[in-house]
């Protein structure tokens, strides 16, 4: 059974810094993975998604990367503002004929101004 | 385009009651998800859709819930009778192709007294 973890489960930042966040997954098997944010109260954005035969992938300020022979992937986060406050979760694509995700229970990030 | 729409967005039910929550994906997405999400277990899959047809409920937790998608641009979950550990946050998700990115409704946060 796949299990995804992400440690820490809460970050405090200032504003400026680089930062990453990790995911860990048991079952190098996977078909994807996928960044998602989510604001308090809120559902969940997608900000990034990889596909198994990908190391990683860009947008703006994020960067995410994947190792599917370690079981890891991190996102990177530069130059941190206070608007990157929220929820970040890590979910998994599992092989085979389901499109099931298995999330981890997120980071919570907070930037300090 | 809209977005997945969920409804009602906030639902406040005493135990026992019969309990419907309703989705509809983004058009031209072909499956569609069911997901519940609590601080104790995280987000968790309770049933998804391919092309209006019910491929893994495995995730449903009993018979009380049951979930329908009459047609490609709506589905219901259902919960009967309600109990007060169904309280929880349900999202909706929907996606075009096997493999790409989920995009999640704002969600239904249901209380039951």
């Amino acid at each position: 059974k796949q299990e995804v973890t992400q440690i820490p489960a809460a970050l405090s930042v200032p504003e400026g810094e680089n930062l990453v966040l990790n995911c860990s997954f048991t079952d190098s098997a996977i078909y994807n993975l996928q960044w998602f944010r989510q604001d308090p109260g809120k559902g969940l954005t997608s900000l990034l998604l990889i596909q198994s035969s990908q190391r990683e992938q860009t947008s703006g300020r994020l960067n995410a990367s994947l190792d599917k022979s370690s079981g890891r992937s991190t996102l990177y986060i530069a130059a941190s503002q206070p608007g990157d406050s929220a929820t970040y979760l890590c979910a998994v694509g599992t092989q085979g004929g389901s499109e099931k995700l298995v999330f981890g229970k997120g980071t919570k990030l907070t930037v300090n101004p | 385009d809209a977005g997945v729409i969920q409804s009602p967005r906030h639902e406040v039910t005493e135990m026992g009651q019969e309990v419907t929550l309703r989705c509809k994906p983004i058009s031209g997405h072909n499956s569609l998800f069911w997901y519940r999400q609590t601080m104790m277990r995280g987000l968790e899959l309770l049933i998804y859709f391919n092309n209006n047809v019910p491929i893994d409920d495995s995730g449903m937790p009993e018979d009380r819930f049951s979930a329908k998608m009459p047609n490609a641009s709506f589905s219901t979950l259902k919960i009967q009778p309600s109990e007060p550990r169904d309280s929880a946050v349900y999202f909706c998700a929907s996606t075009g192709t096997r493999g790409s990115e989920q995009f999640f409704g704002p969600g239904t946060r249901l209380t039951v007294l």
